[in-house]
């Protein structure tokens, strides 16, 4: 079974530019969460992806956006980039039944991309 | 709307000694629980959860952690530190047993003296 994939693993950018990031889910998971860790601080939920749809969204801005696969990857593009933007990116994969709630759908974290913006 | 606050940054111990890292939280539901653990340049790795069923919950590696309700807290031990331990250690809450969406503390830097 392949764990969550992150990539790149380190990215340099520079003010103003736009970046993508990208994860691969856990084989068999559906739902597909991003996470912000400053240095210093614990990760904060930016949005999350159910089966191609947005579905609940963090206290970011609109120039961090997403997407979701047909396969369940996924990507994290931000525009115009802040040095406040500066952080480890996170995803996390889960499996959630068609049925809904009733058991915890454990969330697989990949190793995070590092994007630095000077 | 729920936050757990994490009390002390940085945590040191003695290998052999009695880790306890704090947590505590607010919520206005009944919240779910839950201690990661972050090694350096890797992801999160879930070492307990709690679910409204038992209270004193066990988890990877020796951890275990206790809900006490009374006192808003969800505080992580481990009876004997083992170097491995190192890591950094986030406590978190979610509104809902399937709700992924996860609130994080900020952290407690776990350090073992040998």
């Amino acid at each position: 079974e392949t764990g969550v994939t992150q990539s790149p693993t380190h990215l340099i950018k520079t003010r103003g530019q736009q970046v993508t990031l990208r994860c691969s889910s856990q084989s068999g998971h559906n739902t597909v969460s991003w996470y912000q860790q400053a240095l210093g601080q614990g990760p904060q939920f930016i949005f999350q992806y159910y089966r191609e749809e947005e579905n609940g969204r963090g206290n970011f801005p609109p120039r961090f956006s997403g997407l979701q696969f047909p396969n369940y990857s996924s990507e994290l593009n931000v525009n115009a980039l802040e040095l406040d933007d500066s952080a480890l990116y996170l995803c996390a994969s889960s499996r959630r039944s068609s049925s809904g709630g009733g058991s915890y759908n454990e969330q697989f974290f990949g190793p995070g991309t590092r994007l630095t913006v000077l | 709307a729920q936050s757990v606050t994490q009390l002390g940054s940085h945590v040191s111990v003695s290998e052999g000694a009695l880790v306890l890292l704090r947590c505590n939280y607010s919520s206005s539901v009944p919240p779910y629980l839950f201690w990661y653990v972050q090694y350096p340049n890797q992801g999160l790795q879930l070492l307990l959860k709690y679910t409204s069923a038992a209270t004193l919950v066990k988890g990877i590696n020796g951890f275990e952690a206790e809900f006490k309700k009374s006192e808003t807290s969800f505080h992580l031990t481990k009876p004997s530190a083992h170097m491995s331990d190192a890591a950094e250690y986030f406590c978190a809450v979610s509104a809902s047993f399937g709700n992924e969406k996860l609130t994080f503390g900020t952290g407690t830097r776990l350090t073992i003296i040998p």
